[in-house]
């Protein structure tokens, strides 16, 4: 069974607005991280933003936001001010505890932004 | 500051062919890994390095696949009679002190298609 699951294979939005890409995990770890990476054509995997299973608070970082529930298993991250650069792919991953610290990785979502 | 570094970018191997691929971490980081990617999926995480130490190696897909770290800080996996299903994008990632749920920065990746 897929550990990480990204639903939307490619996801379509207009410069300015807001995106939510979807993601959701599977763990019986009670510990564990989030992790979503942008990755741009060049190929390089850019870290965005990060989500203990602990925190009690969504994080947040400039424009991104990452919506976690916890009870659904979901960490989805939000793009908020959608700019041409955005455009790129976008993988959920996830650390358990347990595992030495080997991510997890999703399939990824192709994000496209529109002018 | 400098980032995680990795040469070459590009590399073709003829069916056979041993590879080296290099990877330099962020300076004065512990923790190095290495995650293959083929082409439309996420990362695959390979093996894992506190500084020389390999601590987990669970994930080189066959003996043909070998890692080193031998002072702690450059890191070369070496691919013995390369296949055409090593093709891939070799991805490295370093982070600082080695805790769990650390965030992994990565370099760019080196593309390798074997002919």
């Amino acid at each position: 069974a897929q550990k990480i699951t990204q639903t939307q294979p490619g996801m379509f939005v207009q410069e300015k607005e807001a995106v939510t890409l979807d993601c959701t995990y599977d763990t019986s770890d009670q510990s564990y991280g989030l992790f979503w990476y942008k990755q741009p054509s060049s190929g390089e995997m850019i870290f965005l933003i990060y989500q203990g299973s602990y925190d009690e608070q969504n994080a947040t970082e400039g424009r991104y936001s990452l919506n976690f529930q916890k009870a659904r298993k979901s960490a989805n991250l939000v793009i908020s001010a959608s700019q041409l650069g955005d455009s790129a792919m976008y993988f959920c991953a996830m650390e358990e505890a347990g595992n030495n610290r080997k991510l997890i990785w999703g399939l990824g979502t192709s994000l496209a932004v529109n002018p | 500051g400098a980032g995680v570094s990795q040469s070459p970018r590009y590399k073709v191997a003829k069916r056979g062919q041993d590879v080296a691929l290099r990877c330099d971490p962020i300076s004065g980081h512990v923790s190095l890994f290495w995650y293959q990617q083929a082409l439309g999926q996420g990362p695959e995480f390979l093996t894992y390095f506190q500084n020389e130490a390999q601590l987990d190696k669970s994930g080189l897909p066959s003996d043909r696949f070998f890692a080193e770290r031998p002072e702690g800080s450059v890191s070369t996996l070496k691919i013995q009679r390369t296949q055409q299903e090593d093709s891939a994008v070799y991805l490295c990632a370093s982070s600082l002190v080695g805790e769990h749920q650390e965030t992994q920065y990565f370099g760019p990746g080196t593309r390798l298609l074997v002919l």
